[in-house]
Formats: C-alpha cells, structure tokens, sequence
C-alpha cells in the first residue's frame, strides 16, 4: 500500500522548473522522503533524500514541508533528458530494517 | 565502478517452466532488494537479503518464489512453474547498509508465454 500520492503526469517546458509534488500524510516522524526517476523502463535511478530539511544536490532540491505531510522535488533548469517518471518514495522502518513503498510515480514530460 | 548488474536483461519461458534471475550488487554493498513493476505501475518490494539471510520477505509470494544470496556469487530470484501473471520487469537492488540508499540495476525482463 502506497504512502505516497502524485499526479500522473506534468508537462514542463525545457529550460523551466519543474516541480513535481507528492502527499505523503501518514508518514512517521522517522521514515524518509525518497525520490527516484525511471527513464525508458531502466531501473530506477536515484535523485535526493530528505527527513524534515530541505536538501540540494547537482541533479535537483526537495522542499519538505513543516507538517512533513508532503514535499516537492524541483528541477531547476529541466532538460529533454528529464523526461521520466519520477517516483516519490517513504522508507519504512520495521524490527531495525528499512524498504522502499513506491507509489505510481508522476510522469514528467519535458517539452522543446 | 561496475553497478548493480543484472542477467538474463530479458528471458521467456512457457508456462510451468522456472525461472532464474541473477543479481550482482555494487561492490562493496551486501544487502540486495528485489522489486517487481507490472506495466504502467510502480516498483512493489519483494524481498531484501543480506549474504546468507533472507531479511524480509513479506512481499514475496507465499509459493513458487524463492531467492537466496550466498555466500559467493549473485543473489538468485527463482520463479517456479511460471504462470502468465508473473511476467513484469524484476528489479534488484543494492546498498551498502541497510539504511543508505538503493541503486537499482537494469532489471530482468520476464515473458510468459
């Protein structure tokens, strides 16, 4: 069962941010935001993390609200090869273990 | 730096056949995961091993599924009497603990004929 919604699709035109939102309002106090991008039906490949800060690496910044209730992955300047569907992820925490519950994802379409 | 690396990238059987995936992780890593992703849907957890022990396997299918990750060589995903339900990609991934970050290999895709 997902912990994670998102919208199925977006567009963004190339060289814009985008911005892809995710809810994840059952999330734990120490369960982490995860996002991943899949290009083509490759495996996924891996983008940011965060707990409660907001965080920013090359390749994108996760904004995550106060509540934690959701967050927001931004892609700053998106190019043609950021079309992919971008998956928002909770690692879950059970006996000391941890997995990914991936949701549908959201299907980003950068346009010329 | 090899990646995670996965083999057969595509494979077929008929039905009541078995199936074998294999799963090299990064060097270094010793905890492997298995997902498995129908069409159009996400990554499902299956199950997560470290060298020698099954960890958690609530996703795994009671029967037919199986998977291992001994001591040498790959971790294995063993499908037995494949149905037509079992075809989707079979992801494996690795990480170097527990808690630190997956990386996914290119996936196994499995057809049921």
């Amino acid at each position: 069962d997902a912990k994670t919604t998102q919208p199925t699709s977006m567009d963004c035109a190339e060289g814009r941010a985008a911005n892809l939102p995710c809810n994840h309002s059952t999330i734990s106090g120490n369960e982490y935001v995860y996002w991943y991008r899949q290009i083509h039906s490759q495996g996924p490949q891996y983008i940011i993390h965060g707990l409660k800060n907001n965080e920013t690496n090359e390749m994108a910044s996760l904004i995550i609200t106060e509540d934690r209730k959701s967050s927001t992955l931004i892609l700053p300047h998106a190019t043609l090869r950021d079309t992919a569907v971008y998956y928002c992820i909770v690692r879950v925490e059970s006996s000391g273990t941890y997995k990914y519950i991936f949701g549908t994802g959201t299907r980003l379409k950068v346009l010329a | 730096n090899a990646g995670v690396m996965q083999n057969p990238r595509h494979l077929v059987r008929r039905r009541g056949q078995e199936a074998r995936l294999r799963c090299s992780p990064m060097k270094g890593h010793s905890h492997v995961y298995w997902y498995r992703q129908l069409p159009e849907e996400g990554l499902k957890f299956m199950v997560y091993l470290q060298k020698e022990n099954i960890i958690d396997e609530s996703g795994m299918p009671k029967e037919r599924f199986s998977a291992e990750f001994p001591k040498e060589g790959p971790s294995i995903l063993r499908i037995q009497q494949v149905v037509r339900g079992d075809s989707a990609a079979y992801f494996c991934a690795s990480s170097q603990q527990g808690f630190n970050e997956q990386f996914f290999g290119p996936g196994t895709r499995l057809t049921v004929l």
